[in-house]
This record gives C-alpha cells, structure tokens and sequence, in this order.
C-alpha cells in the first residue's frame, strides 16, 4: 500500500468550503485514476490521466476539479459539495491507461459533507 | 457497454471450507477479467487477472478463478478459507476490443467463521 499514499486519510467539511485531496504514486506509473466509493454500490469512475492528459472525465460534477500536474502526483479539489457527495475516494494507479496491467490502489479519503 | 455483475452481497463460510464468489461479465469483445480485494480501511488491493490462456487462473493468498466464456463467468474460489479471508471483493472487467476503462462490480462482502 505505500506504492499509492493519499492525504487527508479522512475529511470533514462543510457544504460552503473548498478543499483538496491529494494522492501521489511511487511506482513510475503512467496512468492515475480517482474513483468514488459509496456504500453498496459499485466503484465510480471519476476522471482518468495518462501523462498528465484527462482522458475520462465520467459525466462528474463541476464541483469536483482534477488536477495532475506530473504522472506521480494527482489532486482532486473540492467546492460547494453536496452531503450526496459523502463517500470514500480512492486513487489509484497503473503503468498505462488501458491494456493487461492491474491497477495499484491508495488507502482512500473518507470525506464526510455536512 | 460493458457491465460486471456480483449477484451475492454476502457470502457467510466456515473456516476451512471451500469458498467461491460469484461474478458474471458483459462484454461487446474479449475481456480482460480482474478481482481485487478491500480489507477495512484500506484500499483495493489486485488478487488475479484473466488475460488470455488458461481459463483457471491462480493468484495472491491461495485464490484461483475460473473463467467460462460460455457462460461469461469468472468465479473466484479457494479450496479452504481462513478467517483472515474476511474482506469485500471485487470483480472487474475491461473490454479488450474496445480498449474501455475498468468497470466494478458492487462487491461481495465474505465472511469466514471460525
């Protein structure tokens, strides 16, 4: 689990605030993904980066905002969210965007929106 | 569009017992078929992978999947369970021909008792 660290690990904020979260990779991979994790439901795919290009952006509000500004760091900012938007954001990372090769997950950021 | 199918929420076993985990897939073209597992608090961590080759394949801890074309399958087993087993899996598929993302399933929760 080292090989993909995010921060914070958990996230409390209010519907008014802007916050970030960051996620870095020490795998000299390729390609980083954010994924939403809600309860009984399946893994959502956010946004997809491969070099530092989006590639996916998966219909996701504008009050999320990705940033990567080189393949081992990637940022998801935070505006005016929604209690909706409480759930636990994983990062992840792979040596490309498609082919054989499995994804590396992070630990995940647990936000909870009041 | 692809899609992955988990049809158990839960699966209960007894330690020591054989285990599966059902998953079925929807693809246009030829998958790519994953499974990975989440322990609390932690983020996804990769098990096996189906490529091509040989339909049983073999992965971390002792678990092995079979994958049917026929009936677009990809069952995860392990001939006996440890109580340490106990974690939310997920089954995953990419269509190769398409070269699309990574689709989840909702994930099966395991639990093995003592």
């Amino acid at each position: 689990e080292t090989g993909v660290t995010q921060t914070p690990r958990h996230l409390v904020m209010g519907m008014t605030n802007k916050k970030s979260l960051k996620c870095e990779q020490h795998l000299g991979h390729n390609a980083m993904y954010w994924y939403k994790q809600s309860a009984k439901k399946p893994l959502e795919l956010m946004f997809v980066y491969n070099f530092k290009e989006q590639t996916e952006n998966n219909s996701v509000p504008s009050r999320f905002s990705p940033e990567c500004p080189n393949s081992s760091h990637l940022f998801l900012h935070l505006h005016t969210l929604q209690p909706e938007d409480s759930a636990l954001y994983l990062c992840a990372s792979s040596p490309g965007r498609g082919g054989d090769r499995e994804q590396y997950f992070g630990p995940g950021t647990r936000l909870t929106v009041t | 569009a692809q899609s992955v199918a988990q049809p158990e929420d839960q699966v209960n076993v007894a330690e020591g017992n054989p285990l599966t985990v059902k998953c079925t897939y929807s693809v246009s073209g030829n998958p790519y078929l994953f499974w990975y597992v989440q322990y609390p608090n932690r983020g996804l961590q990769f098990l096996l992978k189906y490529i091509t080759g040989d339909n049983l394949v073999k992965g971390s801890y002792g678990f092995e999947a079979e994958f049917n074309k026929s009936q677009t399958s990809f069952h995860l087993k392990k001939p006996s369970a440890l109580v340490s087993d106990s974690a939310l899996y997920f089954c995953a598929v990419r269509d190769l021909t398409l070269n699309t993302p990574l689709v989840f399933g909702k994930g099966t929760r395991l639990s093995v008792i003592a």
